[in-house]
């Protein structure tokens, strides 16, 4: 069971290239979500998602897109990316959106954008 | 706005020693409060929960406490250890479709040995 993964880790980008962020998870859950992490600020939630072909918009949402195509995959696409992207970037998923389940995090997307 | 804020910011303590860090919220209608300890370079993970019925909670050397009419939170953190180095994030969910979960930016604990 390995819960909630992210890859790649690390990435720079210059400005203006495309890139997509990866999240898979395998514990059935329903809801999925991006988060960004800036210094001296909570995590602001981009996009998330309550099943398969069902994604909104968060409170970041602007230079980013989402799919759900299946229940376990949650992408995050920077069209063209811009120095203000630079953040470390987290996937979450939960039972549902309620709010009464945990969020289990994956370990993060350092991006860079030059 | 709902609104999620920590103090303080960042602390340093001794190992051995104890420590409280705060969370005050205004999340409304308010469900539940949780605490998650963040090692530097991995995700958040989930310490402790709180319902609006609940005043304490621990979780073996964390003891979180909540006044849902003050709407305040603490975390104690007792008998310090240098693997408790590491941000503490205050969460507060709220009952509204979509913006469930409201992030404090956190405190960063330093423990020295």
């Amino acid at each position: 069971n390995a819960g909630v993964t992210q890859t790649p880790k690390f990435q720079v980008l210059k400005t203006g290239q495309s890139m997509t962020l990866q999240c898979a998870q395998d514990m059935n859950h329903e809801y999925m979500s991006w988060y960004r992490q800036d210094p001296g600020m909570g995590l602001r939630l981009i996009h998330y998602s309550v099943g398969a072909g069902i994604t909104d918009q968060g409170e970041v949402p602007n230079g980013y897109n989402v799919s759900r195509s299946t229940t376990e995959d949650f992408p995050l696409r920077l069209l063209s990316a811009a120095p203000s992207q630079t953040s470390v970037y987290f996937c979450a998923s939960s039972l549902d959106i309620s709010g009464a389940n945990v969020l289990t995090f994956g370990a993060g997307s350092r991006l860079t954008v030059l | 706005k709902n609104q999620v804020e920590q103090s303080p910011q960042s602390l340093i303590i001794l190992e051995g020693k104890n420590c409280t860090l705060q969370c005050n919220y205004t999340v409304s209608p308010f469900s539940n409060l949780r605490w998650y300890k963040q090692d530097t370079g991995r995700g958040p993970v989930s310490l402790t929960i709180m319902t609006f019925s609940e005043n304490t909670k621990s979780n073996g050397r964390y003891t979180a406490t909540l006044d849902a009419d003050t709407k305040q939170s603490s975390l104690h953190i007792t008998a310090s250890q240098l693997s408790d180095s590491a941000s503490y994030i205050c969460v507060v969910s709220a009952k509204n479709y979509g913006q469930n979960f409201v992030f404090g930016p956190g405190t960063r604990l330093s423990v020295l040995p």
